[in-house]
């Protein structure tokens, strides 16, 4: 089956570093995907991992371990606007196309 | 952005009703996609169209009825739905991947479905 997991909800201060893990176990694996998603609105593509190793872009970075089925999202320089769920998702091969399976998402709440 | 664009944003129907919400993506992707987004639970994948063809069905009950007429637009019919179906109802775009598969899908804002 497919099981991908990630803590419910998570609190930081404005300025700081916070780390959302992501574990995963699934039956076929062609990357790890993290979307963001402001309540009401469009979850929207933060980044994309398929080797391993971390991709910085910003102040996100994400990194991946594939033979841990281990993923995070670090975040630094916590600003207000960063308060969203951030949604962790595998892309499985599927005939010609993808498929994407997503964890529940971190609820991440950012105060002054 | 107004890449992919959902309509109506909120919608309050009877059990009874028929409706249909609506999907439109400006970004020249060949795949869309339908999702069901509901409370404390992971988004859940409905159907998937590439190159406006039913590509999978994850057994959603029947009365769901999707739509792709062409490539960029797609429709999702409603009819007697149950109020276990109240859910954030997304809809995503994707360039079909055809052996790359690090495109993102890029989502809409969602509607809101209320099944009375």
């Amino acid at each position: 089956g497919q099981n991908i997991d990630q803590p419910t909800e998570m609190t930081a201060t404005e300025g700081a570093i916070v780390q959302i893990n992501c574990t995963y176990q699934t039956s076929g694996f062609n990357g790890l995907f993290w979307y963001q998603q402001h309540a009401g609105e469009a979850p929207t593509f933060l980044s994309y991992n398929v080797l391993d190793g971390l991709e910085e872009k910003g102040r996100f970075s994400s990194f991946l371990s594939r033979s841990k089925g281990y993923s995070y999202l670090l975040l630094k320089e916590l600003q207000m606007k960063d308060s969203a769920s951030y949604l962790c998702a595998v892309t499985q091969p599927s005939g010609g196309y993808s498929t994407l399976t997503f964890g529940k998402g971190t609820m991440l709440l950012v105060s002054p | 952005e107004t890449g992919v664009t959902q309509t109506p944003r909120h919608l309050v129907m009877g059990m009874t009703n028929k409706k249909s919400l609506k999907c439109e993506q400006h970004l020249g992707h060949n795949a869309m996609y339908w999702y069901k987004q509901s409370a404390k639970k992971p988004l859940e994948l409905m159907f998937v169209y590439s190159l406006e063809e039913r590509v999978e069905n994850n057994s959603v009950p029947s009365r769901f009825s999707p739509e792709c007429p062409n490539s960029s637009h797609l429709f999702l019919h409603l009819h007697t739905l149950q109020p276990e179906d109240s859910a954030l109802y997304l809809c995503a775009s994707s360039q079909d991947p055809g052996g790359q598969y690090n495109q993102p899908q890029h989502f809409g804002d969602g509607t809101r479905l209320s099944i009375l």
